[in-house]
């Protein structure tokens, strides 16, 4: 969804579910995306990325799913944890070699 | 092996001040890169170095900032006569080569706080 400001999509999921984040990218000329996850007080940390002569890539407990007509990236993490708590930063390659990124989603893992 | 090496961790500075803030990319890495992050923010682009030249520096906010990079490895992002509305979370990154056949690998950054 959108974000507006520090109000970040939030998505709680109980320990031991899939987690689904959604992300909604604005250039049709990308081609190529990544994902990050960011944890308090720490940078970006590298997941997974995705070109677009695909639409599915799978990593260990994460999968990447990009859907071009829409303009839309899904990661999908496996089997929760509580370590996956974090925000989660999708990146699109619009051009040469700027990365822009999206809002972020908060993802909360629950015991 | 060791990361992306950011300096100071965090920075403290009057408004008016100058302040230089420095990164150390992982051994090898060709290209470069200055991001910031606001509180709550996504990840606003600065600028790219590859090497030490700088191809795209279209996101530097405005003259009081400049970024250079030597030896092909460390880099000073420098921030003159700060503001308040620099305060932020300053994230370098590098990449073995070009995007996109090579993803950035972020430092922790460096937290400026303008008072």
């Amino acid at each position: 969804g959108e974000s507006v400001g520090l109000h970040l999509p939030t998505l709680s999921v109980q320990e031991g579910d899939n987690s689904i984040i959604n992300c909604a990218y604005s250039n049709s000329a990308s081609d190529y995306f990544i994902w990050y996850k960011q944890e308090s007080g720490k940078g970006p940390q590298f997941i997974i990325d995705i070109r677009s002569n695909m639409d599915k890539r799978q990593g260990q407990r994460v999968t990447v799913l990009l859907n071009k007509t829409v303009k839309h990236l899904s990661l999908q993490i496996a089997a929760t944890q509580p370590g996956d708590s974090a925000v989660y930063f999708c990146a699109e390659n619009e051009y040469g070699n700027k990365l822009v990124f999206g809002a972020g989603t908060i993802l909360r893992v629950k015991s | 092996g060791a990361g992306v090496s950011q300096s100071p961790s965090n920075k403290v500075t009057e408004k008016g001040k100058d302040v230089e803030l420095r990164c150390d990319p992982i051994s090898g890495h060709t290209a470069l890169y200055w991001y910031r992050q606001s509180l709550g923010q996504g990840l606003e682009f600065l600028i790219y170095f590859q090497g030490n030249s700088a191809p795209d520096k279209s996101g530097l906010p405005s003259d009081r900032f400049s970024a250079e990079r030597t030896g092909g490895s460390v880099s000073t992002l420098t921030i003159q006569r700060t503001q308040q509305e620099d305060s932020a979370v300053y994230l370098c990154a590098s990449s073995l080569g070009d995007l996109p056949n090579s993803p950035l690998h972020f430092g922790n950054g460096t937290r400026l706080t303008v008072t």
